[in-house]
């Protein structure tokens, strides 16, 4: 079946240019999340959501960073006035419900910052 | 500080002999603990999970255990194949608030198999 699709894939940008990356999770998953692999870094945890309201947005390092979530399915990670060091692998993964650990993630979308 | 974090950076093991993934962490309270596999260009695959009331889980061809005492996380491989080279982590949960999906994850691990 259909895994949690991002997109896109690969974003080259420039600094202080805002960039959108968008996530579709396996229908029927509730639970959504946000995550940052910075070149050679385990992941960090920026949002969750569960439906469409995010519950724990403790993750996200600044106000340029915004998510939402609509019909309780697309979600979109959006960045603002983008720095050098937001240049990173977003990954997106969603899963049942918020008792489990075990998440199911895309492929990510790179994003690199010039 | 707090951290979850493992022993060594690169593992290499010849192909069928098994391996051991090792992970340290700190915070007591951690209660979930759970393993990821991420091969290059993907993102992280679930691989086992475990939580604080067992020492010890299994599944196909792998073995997690939990040392609370020394807190202390392994990832036993039994026949190591090709396909198992990746790079492996460790997270752990300890959001009070029941969302366990929201890990910190380990620097990883990466594994070698030599044919």
């Amino acid at each position: 079946g259909a895994g949690v699709s991002q997109s896109p894939s690969n974003k080259v940008t420039e600094k202080g240019k805002d960039v959108e990356l968008r996530c579709d999770p396996i229908s029927g998953h509730t639970a959504l999340y946000w995550y940052r692999q910075s070149l050679g870094q385990g992941l960090e945890f920026l949002i969750y959501f569960q439906g469409n309201s995010a519950p724990d947005k403790s993750g996200l390092p600044s106000d340029r960073f915004s998510a939402e979530r609509t019909g309780g399915s697309v979600s979109t990670l959006t960045i603002q006035r983008t720095q050098q060091e937001d240049s990173a692998v977003y990954l997106c993964a969603s899963t049942y419900d918020r008792f489990t650990g075990e998440l199911f993630f895309g492929e990510g979308s790179r994003l690199t910052v010039l | 500080g707090e951290s979850v974090g493992l022993h060594l950076p690169t593992l290499s093991v010849q192909e069928g002999d098994n391996s051991i993934i090792n992970c340290a962490y700190s915070n007591s309270a951690s209660d979930y603990f759970i393993w990821y596999k991420q091969e290059s260009g993907k993102g992280p695959q679930f691989i086992i999970d475990i939580r604080s009331n067992m020492d010890k889980r299994q599944g196909q061809r792998v073995t997690v255990l939990l040392n609370k005492t020394v807190k202390h996380l392994s990832l036993q491989i039994a026949a190591t194949q090709p396909g198992d080279s990746a790079v492996y982590f460790c997270a752990e949960n300890r959001d009070g608030s029941g969302n366990t999906g929201k890990l910190i994850f380990g620097q990883g691990t990466t594994l070698q198999v030599k044919p």
